[in-house]
Order: C-alpha cells, then sequence, then structure tokens
C-alpha cells in the first residue's frame, strides 16, 4: 500500500521568511496530492492541493511542487506570519478505477511549523 | 464550519466498554472516511464508506467497525476498550464517486479518553 514520509518534523522559521516541507511517496499511481493545516486542538484544513498533471500550483503565499519522477512534493510558504504556525500534513490517494468511490488518504507524520517573531 | 458534524466532542469512558462515534457528513457527499489520530501522531486511515458500501480499509482494528447508513451518516463502534484507543477520532466526508480523488473536509473529531 501507500507509504508517504515526511521531513522534517519540526521547522522553526524567523518570522517573513520561507519555509519549506518535502513528502516522498511510494505508490507510482498516487495522483492526487492535498496539504492540511492543523492548528492546536483543532481540525486538519485543506489548504492546497495538487494533480498528477499539474506540476506546480500557488495561491497567494502557498504553493505546491510535484516531481512525479521521483516520487515528491513540496510545500513552500513564502513571507510567513505568526499565524502560519500550526502542524502540516501531506496525504497521498489514487482514485481506483475498479471499486467505485474508492479512495485511500495516506498521511505524511507531519510538520510542525514555528513562526519566530 | 466544515459542514461535517461529529458527536459527541468528548467521551470518557472505562476499559473493556464499547462506545460509538457518530459522524454527519457534508450535504451531497457520499463518501465518509474515518481517522484516529494519537496524542502527537499523524492521521491514521481506519476505513472509508461510499453511498453505503465499505469501500477502502487501513489498519483498523478488529475490535473496531463501522458502517454507513442509508441516510448517508456513520457509526464508527469501537469495543474492548483498551488505554491506548484513547485518541481523537476524526471522520471526513468528500464528494467521492468521481474518476478522480476528492477532497477530504473534516469534522471537528470526538476525543475518546479511556481510563
Amino acid at each position: 500500500g501507500e507509504n508517504v514520509e515526511q521531513h522534517p518534523s519540526t521547522l522553526s522559521v524567523q518570522e517573513g521568511d520561507s519555509a519549506v516541507i518535502k513528502c516522498t511517496y511510494s505508490d507510482s499511481a498516487s495522483n492526487y496530492f492535498p496539504w492540511y493545516k492543523q492548528e492546536l486542538g483543532k481540525r486538519p484544513q485543506l489548504i492546497i492541493d495538487i494533480r498528477s498533471n499539474v506540476g506546480e500550483k500557488k495561491d497567494q503565499r502557498i504553493a505546491v511542487t510535484l516531481n512525479k519522477t521521483a516520487k515528491h512534493f513540496s510545500l513552500h510558504i513564502t513571507e510567513t506570519q505568526p499565524e502560519d504556525s500550526a502542524v502540516y500534513f501531506c496525504a497521498a490517494s489514487k482514485a481506483s478505477g475498479r471499486i467505485q468511490g474508492a479512495q485511500k488518504l495516506v498521511f505524511g507524520q507531519g510538520t510542525r511549523l514555528t513562526i519566530n517573531p | 464550519d466544515s459542514g461535517v458534524t461529529q458527536t459527541p466532542k468528548h467521551l470518557i469512558t472505562a476499559t473493556g466498554q464499547r462506545v460509538t462515534l457518530r459522524c454527519s457528513p457534508r450535504s451531497g457527499d457520499l463518501s465518509v472516511y474515518w481517522y484516529q489520530q494519537s496524542l502527537d501522531q499523524g492521521l491514521q486511515f481506519l476505513i472509508q464508506y461510499y453511498n453505503g458500501e465499505e469501500r477502502a480499509k487501513g489498519n483498523i482494528l478488529e475490535r473496531f467497525s463501522a458502517q454507513q447508513f442509508p441516510d448517508l451518516h456513520s457509526e464508527l463502534n469501537l469495543s474492548s476498550l483498551e488505554l491506548g484507543d484513547s485518541a481523537l477520532y476524526f471522520c471526513a466526508s468528500s464528494v467521492g464517486g468521481q474518476s478522480y480523488n476528492s477532497p477530504l473536509h473534516f469534522g471537528n473529531g470526538t476525543r475518546l479518553t479511556v481510563t
């Protein structure tokens, strides 16, 4: 089955600097890669996602890149702000052509991002 | 608010007991997912249902079972509870059923404490 590895486990950056979180996946058939942000005691919230037919996607200060050949994808946050402090999770899944509606979204272990003022 | 409703918010019970967690998906979503998050841990996939049928299974213990009802709400049953089952249990929903994967929207979770 799919396995997603995420690095680093903790990341501390100065406010205004950039943060990069990297993930690798094992199943070459995976084609959907979302990123979730989870604040302390809250639910995970989708911040951006990318599909395998796209190499890069950007939404304001957040961008995600995908390298299908190397089976890795990354989250880039620019001009970091204190409210960016949270745990970030990457995930991967594939659409099952055999079983209608089947979707097993596998998450990485998470990165605790701290923005220092 | 994600539109996914989970009840109860908190649950405290003793070892050996059985509990039921309930989830109502967003309006229009056909897929429901259950995840377990232990303290400072990641999100462990348990099981997924689509339109009432089990569609994908993760490392769900035999003591755990789930189902999705005709009205699309889902229940996760945890029995013979152990201290290690203490965790935050999240339900998520998505449109589902398409040839491509759709985003998951998470509820606020049920915090289970086994004493």
